[in-house]
């Protein structure tokens, strides 16, 4: 149960994209089609932005994207705003009913 | 609207016990499993265990695995988290998340509860 690996940060302007991205193992992320991705404000409780790799939930902007490449994924952010400027965790499912997070990833927006 | 409210955070010592609780509300309750993550300034988000909607399995990570129990109350819209034998390491926000169902991932969080172990 190792966290999945995530650059401590990112930064892009406004307008800009950025992507993030979230690796781990082939006994999670690589194994499993389970990846989610929240965004995280300082003092709230986290906020589902992406589950199975790459599905949004309502309400989430579609600037807003996931992807999967082998035991990597991404989270990218196109058209950079001032209020996405947050903490980023990754999240997969690890098999026998077991998840783990990545370490989580600071983006700012210049 | 889904809500979920956390209660039961404090000051512990090391070695002593404390049991959380989160009131649900808004969906069916019994209808999805619950889980429990914490989160600590140093390590970010843990996942700590999962009940499913049933309440007969339950499953832990390894950090908490004999020490804490997970637990609810489909009657009354509830879930726990025992919390036996606290260290230092607990310390952080304990938040319930409710089960994406088929999707194995959380949707709802609550706002979290702290939980501080020192002596």
């Amino acid at each position: 149960q190792s966290a999945l690996t995530q650059p401590r940060s990112v930064s892009g302007s406004p307008g800009q994209s950025v992507t993030i991205s979230c690796t781990g193992t082939s006994s999670d992320v690589g194994g499993y089609n389970y990846v989610s991705w929240y965004q995280q404000h300082p003092g709230k409780a986290p906020k589902f932005m992406i589950y199975d790799v790459s599905k949004r939930p309502s309400g989430v902007p579609d600037r807003f994207s996931g992807s999967k490449s082998g035991n990597t994924a991404s989270l990218t952010i196109s058209g950079l705003q001032a209020e996405d400027e947050a903490d980023y965790y990754c999240y997969s499912y690890a098999g026998s009913f077991t998840w783990v997070f990545g370490g989580g990833t600071k983006l700012t927006v210049l | 609207q889904v809500q979920l409210v956390e209660s039961g955070g404090g000051v512990v010592q090391p070695g002593t016990s404390l049991r959380l609780s989160c009131a649900a509300s808004g969906f069916t309750f019994s209808s999805h499993s619950m889980h429990w993550v914490r989160q600590t300034p140093g390590k970010g988000l843990e996942w700590v265990a999962i009940i499913f909607s049933h309440g007969a399995n339950d499953y832990y990570a390894d950090s908490v695995k004999g020490r804490f129990s997970i637990s609810r109350d489909n009657s009354n819209n509830a879930v726990y988290l025992q919390m036996n034998s606290l260290r230092a390491e607990d310390t952080a926000v304990y938040y319930c998340a409710r089960d994406y169902t088929d999707h194995w991932t959380v949707d709802y969080w609550g706002q979290g509860t702290l939980v501080t172990v020192s002596s």
